[in-house]
Formats: C-alpha cells, structure tokens, sequence
C-alpha cells in the first residue's frame, strides 16, 4: 500500500525558533499534499493544499508566513512553522494523494503525525 | 461552521457486540464518505467509504450506511473487538480536500 512518512515523529523547541517538518511519499508519486493540524480532542482541521511546483493554497485563517509550505518535487513537501510560540503546540499530519486533483475519489494517504511542543 | 458533525464524542461497546458511530452533515453536494481509524499519536487509517449512489457498503466487520435525506452516515462494526479501540472520524470529500468530523473515541472493553 501507499506509505508516507513525516520527519521528525516530535520535536521540542524554544520560543522564537522555526522548525521544519518533512512529509515524504515512499512509494508513489504525490501530485498533491495536504497538511493538517490536530488540537486535543478536536477535529483534523486542514490548513493548506500543496501541489508540486506550485504556490500552497492555505486555508481561511492560517498565515502563510508563519507556516511556510513547499511542495518541491512529486515526493516531498515540507511545512517550516516559523518564529513558534507555545500556542503552535500541536499534532501536524500531512496526506498525499496520487492522483489529480478532481478525481472523484479522494484518496489520500497519511503520514504518522508530528508532534510539536514550543517551550 | 462544522460541516461535518460527529456528536458523540465517545462510545463504550462490550466485545462481541456491534459498535455503530454516527455522523450528520449539512452540505448536500457531498458526493463522497469516508472513515479513518486512528490511534494516538498517529495519522490517520481509512477504513471503509461509500458514495453518494449507494446506501450501504461492506467490508468484513465494517459497513458504512448512508440516508443522503437525513444527511447522515453510519459506520458498524459488529462484532466489536478490544482492538477496534481508537478514534473514528467521518470525512466528506469536497471536491478537492476532505472534511473531517470531531471524531468519536471507542472504547471495547472484554
């Protein structure tokens, strides 16, 4: 099956700092990334749409330049979530999907999740 | 506006038995439902969806019902195993991104 994979698992940092996170397909080709955000006991709540070579497309609500998204090749996509602060503390979850965008079926694949904790 | 609502936010169920996790939306032009499974502190499962021209799909234990009039979904699992343990969310697909519901935590117990 379908396999993504999310780097680091968790990461703890200092007030101020920016921390990237990879979202990597392993065995397939994704056109299009996706990069959510869970608050405890709360929804997957989705922040923005990535497609490779092209600019993000971010959700009502989240600031695209503190969370900066780059989708550079058909296998990768990194979230930097720039100058944390402790209200950043959460669960990020990034999918990939193989197929274009339009298909009916929706099929994305999801990554383990990163936890982040900002001191 | 939560387009997609799961109103119980946890449900007990003793093994053996069936374990049926609802869910409501509100916009008619979904097409397309889905539901993960997902354990603590990991992404995300799916599980089992149906679309919008049918009214039930199987898969082993899970079966997915759909009542597009009442806009609301269900998901059974019967019967019910300690392992079936975790958060269920239901998802829309709305053309090109997924809407997830607040998920139900399940709990099987022996």
């Amino acid at each position: 099956g379908a396999v993504v994979s999310q780097h680091p698992s968790r990461v703890i940092c200092k007030s101020g700092t920016s921390v990237k996170i990879e979202c990597r397909s392993l065995d397939f080709q994704a056109t299009t990334m996706f990069w959510y955000r869970q608050f405890p006991k709360k929804s997957l709540m989705l922040m923005a749409t990535s497609n490779e070579g092209s600019k993000a497309t971010y959700e009502q609500g989240v600031e695209k330049d503190k969370f900066l998204i780059n989708h550079a090749s058909l296998t990768l996509s990194t979230l930097t979530v720039t100058s944390a602060h402790p209200e950043d503390s959460s669960f990020y979850i990034c999918s990939a999907r193989a197929t274009p965008g339009g298909s009916q079926y929706n099929e994305q694949f999801f990554g383990p999740g990163t936890r982040l904790t900002v001191l | 506006d939560q387009q997609v609502k799961q109103n119980s936010p946890s449900l007990s169920v003793q093994e053996g038995r069936i374990s049926i996790l609802n869910c409501d939306y509100t916009n008619s032009m979904f097409d397309y439902f889905l539901w993960y499974k997902k354990y603590p502190a990991e992404g995300p499962t799916f599980l089992i969806s149906i679309s919008s021209i049918k009214d039930k799909n199987e898969d082993g234990r899970f079966t997915v019902f759909l009542n597009k009039s009442a806009k609301h979904l269900s998901l059974h699992i019967v019967p019910s195993q300690p392992g079936d343990s975790a958060v269920y969310f239901c998802a829309a697909d709305n053309t090109d991104k997924l809407i997830f519901g607040t998920g139900t935590r399940l709990q099987v117990f022996p």
